[in-house]
Parts: structure tokens; sequence; C-alpha cells
């Protein structure tokens, strides 16, 4: 799972709903990462973290929200402004915020009903 | 508007054939180019990196080949198998932007037995 743990593996929601995604690392490492995977789009960034209580906006931040309140913790929260959240959602961390390498977890697929 | 465009978005080879992903930039900043391997409902996971100094990189079976003055990249897997049938990500990166990765819109590659 490269050292990351997202949960949960799948989820439903109902439109205008706000669902809050769980990434945990047991690595003690700085960077952590949120992407969203559609079919036929690769992987955009949404928000990333470098330390605690400091995170900065990715590709496409809008309708989504984070916190990083300890280092080994990294939720995202669709909001029910997110037009169109149904999508499969990665986490991920690096070593070294700057070096590209990244480990990814398992993923969360989130299908808005 | 995606910075790294990817073809084909699909391929089929025959065991022991050489599937050739390719990809291509415009931003000549970028100094750092991965190759993440996905399977089914899991996360990716780096497979080879390239920097521009060097025009070819090899570990294992894959082969990256890189084209500064095109500003291309490719990667070759020699002697397929059917456990490499997976989708693949080019992606690109640079200091000035925190290495943040941007990712190509993937290649869904299978190799028949």
């Amino acid at each position: 799972d490269g050292g990351i743990t997202q949960s949960p593996k799948y989820l439903f929601r109902k439109e205008g709903q706000n669902v809050t995604l769980s990434c945990e690392q047991n690595l003690n490492h700085d960077a952590m990462y949120w992407y969203r995977q559609d079919p036929g789009q690769g992987l955009r960034l949404i928000y990333y973290s470098q330390i605690v209580n400091d995170f900065q906006k990715g590709d496409i931040a809008e309708g989504y929200s984070v916190s990083r309140e300890k280092k080994e913790s990294f939720p995202l929260t669709v909001t029910s402004a997110q037009k169109n959240p149904t999508a499969f959602y990665l986490c991920a961390r690096s070593i070294i915020l700057g070096t590209g390498e990244l480990f990814f977890g398992e993923g969360s697929r989130l299908t808005v009903l | 508007q995606q910075q790294v465009k990817q073809s084909p978005q699909s391929l089929i080879v025959q065991k022991g054939g050489i599937p050739i992903i390719n990809c291509a930039y415009e931003n000549t900043a970028f100094d750092y180019f991965p190759w993440y391997q996905q399977f089914p409902g899991k996360g990716p996971a780096l497979l080879i990196a390239i920097r521009p100094d060097v025009s070819e990189k090899k570990e294992g079976r894959f082969t990256i080949s890189f084209n500064k003055s095109a500003k291309q990249f490719s990667l070759h897997i020699m002697d397929s198998q059917p456990g490499d049938s997976a989708t693949y990500f080019c992606a690109a990166s640079r200091r000035s932007n925190d290495y943040k990765l941007s990712f190509g819109a993937g290649t869904t590659v299978t190799v028949r037995a």
C-alpha cells in the first residue's frame, strides 16, 4: 500500500452531502497529496501539504477541502460544491517535497447517486 | 490543459512484443520525467524515471528513451508479458514548481498470451 492507508475503498453519497476521505501514512514523511483520477484524463492534483497545519491548492481544488492537523493524517472533504464528484481519489506521500517520487495509496472510489 | 500529452490511449500486443508509449511536453523547464504503472483497482506505482541529461535509461525490461530537442520521451516494454497488462502514465515536473507532477492521460496496455 506504499505506506499509505486510504479509507473507505468504496463510498456512495447522495447529491448535496459532504463526504470525507481518510488518508493515513505511517512513515513519518512530510509531503502528502490528493489526486483525482478520471478515465482518459490522468491524475489531477487537488491539494498538497508539506508540513503540519499548511497546505496548498492544486489544479482542481474547487469544491474540496483538506486539513493537516497531524503529520500522519491528511483527510480530504468532498463538499456539495463539487459539481462532478464521482471519481477515483488517490492519496500519496513523498519523502521530501520536490523529489517527484510519489508513493500512492490504493484509492477511494466515490460514487454520487 | 494537459501539459504532457500521451499516446496511444490503449494498445494490445502479443506476449513477447514491444509496446511503445509516447509522451510529449512543451515546457522546457521540466527536468524530471517518471513513469507510473497502475493495475486495476490499485494506486499507481513508480516504474522508472529519467532526467534530461541522459537519453536512455533501462531497468529490467523497461526502457525510457528521451529526446530533449524534440521534447519527447517514450517507454518501451521489452519481451512483454501478460503480467505487464496495466495502465501506464508518463509525468513531468520541474524544480521551480516544487516538483509537482503533471501527468499524461494514461495508456492501457494489454499483453495477450
